[in-house]
């Protein structure tokens, strides 16, 4: 079955602990892409990655990494987390950036951070 | 700076009901449009598409939209909702201008909430 698949669903962790997110897609997709989900404020760019080691900042960069070194996995790396990157977390995928491809989205991660 | 505006944040109406979801963007070069839906307690799911062509986008469960060019705008429409409907609906806009490529905006959303 074609799928996103992201770990772990849930995660609760304390300030300063790093942490990664994995996420890993089956459909040999190019683009993948990093989200947060705040209520209000809807979706918002974290990370993209175009194809394998090309990544590249979206809306809200900062206090997160990701790598690209395989087309299939883009994890999402939080170094020092902090109380404020508490949010679920989606990843996505989609067959290219360059056409009209829609994004393919993962079941999500909420993270809660204290 | 570029950005998704959807105009409502909640709406609540009945069974059989018409919705409309309006959606702008503030982008100045060529995007490409879509909306998905978000069920309670699911990821998201794409509902329709636009690219080029028909400015009229028929998609999944009845729902389609008009992209009107000169009103940067990419409103959702459905003849008659159901309970069923209920969910957060999303319009997202992607860049497709060498600066930005890649890009994907999402709007903040809208919580359609349908009552029998």
């Amino acid at each position: 079955e074609a799928q996103v698949t992201q770990n772990p669903r849930y995660l609760i962790t304390v300030t300063g602990k790093k942490l990664t997110v994995t996420c890993s897609q089956n459909m040999n997709h190019e683009y993948m892409s990093w989200y947060r989900q705040d209520p209000g404020l809807g979706l918002r760019q974290i990370y993209y990655s175009m194809n394998v080691e090309v990544t590249d900042k979206g809306d809200v960069p900062e206090g997160y990494k990701v790598s690209r070194k395989e087309k299939r996995n883009f994890p999402l790396i939080l170094e020092s987390p902090s109380p404020n990157q508490t949010s679920l977390y989606f990843c996505a995928s989609s067959l290219t950036a360059l056409y009209n491809s829609p994004l393919h989205f993962g079941n999500g991660t909420r993270l809660t951070v204290t | 700076a570029q950005s998704v505006s959807q105009h409502n944040h909640h709406v609540i109406l009945s069974e059989a009901a018409s919705l409309e979801l309006g959606c702008n963007y503030s982008y100045g070069g060529t995007v490409n449009l879509f909306w998905y839906v978000q069920y309670p307690g699911q990821h998201l799911q794409l509902l329709l598409k636009y690219f080029s062509g028909d400015p009229l986008v028929k998609g999944i469960k009845g729902f389609e939209a008009e992209f009107i060019k000169s009103k940067f705008s990419f409103n959702l429409r459905k003849p008659s909702v159901q309970w069923s409907d209920t969910a957060e609906y999303f319009c997202a806009v992607k860049s497709m201008t060498t600066d930005s490529w890649g890009k994907f905006q999402f709007g903040a959303g809208t919580q359609v909430v349908v009552t029998p």
